[in-house]
């Protein structure tokens, strides 16, 4: 399946740890955008990355959130501190880098904070 | 300006009826306009998108119906099927960005 691959698909985190999400795009695939959906919700954006580079970062909290998507390996969506509001799933979506407006998204990431 | 309102929240039809659901946008800067599906525990799927140079686009069963200056657009699922019960969502973004700006969903179920 060469689709876009998250881990850990579940995970659980008291209050005050920190969580780690990955996310392996698309083969060919060079733009990595994170979005959460809480409950009920829709999705909403949080950040727009390249290779070793912050695109557009207007949708993530001002702090205790960070992005990363280094020259090797996954992108990285870290989260200090967790609090419950944090409870959400996390979803990775990727695009080619000739951009069609086309995302493809991965299965996402549920993170329950206890 | 950057929202994306969508209705009904939850939708129940018939098997073989048709399934509408509607968006509006305020943007006028938006210039594509996606609809995804969501199965519980998935991941979004792309299932058809729009440019704003057209007014309809079909793929099989499903039709996207858009009206540029009433800034609305809709999905259309002709000869729903219980395989359809899932959650919709519309979306919109600018100059391929890929920031999409989602509604809120819609629940469909299709009876058998």
């Amino acid at each position: 399946n060469a689709g876009v691959m998250q881990n850990p698909r579940h995970l659980v985190r008291r209050r005050g740890q920190e969580a780690r999400l990955r996310c392996s795009p698309m083969k060919g695939h060079s733009h990595v955008y994170w979005y959460r959906q809480l409950p009920e919700e829709g999705l909403k954006f949080m950040v727009y990355l390249q290779k070793e580079n912050i695109i557009d970062e207007s949708g993530m909290p001002k702090e205790r959130f960070s992005a990363e998507f280094p020259k090797e390996g996954p992108s990285i969506l870290r989260i200090q501190q967790v609090v419950r509001g944090d409870s959400a799933a996390y979803f990775c979506a990727s695009s080619p880098p000739v951009g069609t407006g086309e995302l493809f998204f991965g299965e996402g990431s549920r993170l329950t904070v206890l | 300006q950057q929202q994306v309102k969508q209705s009904p929240q939850s939708l129940i039809v018939q098997k073989g009826g048709i399934s509408i659901i509607n968006c509006a946008y305020e943007n006028t800067a938006f210039d594509y306009f996606p609809w995804y599906q969501q199965f519980p525990g998935k991941g979004p799927a792309l299932l058809i998108a729009i440019r704003p140079d057209v007014s309809e686009k079909k793929e099989g069963r499903f039709t996207i119906s858009f009206n540029k200056s009433a800034k609305q657009f809709s999905l259309h699922i002709m000869d729903s099927q219980p395989g359809d019960s899932a959650t919709y969502f519309c979306a919109a973004s600018k100059s391929n960005t890929g920031k999409l700006i989602f509604g809120q969903g819609t629940t469909l179920q299709v009876k058998p």
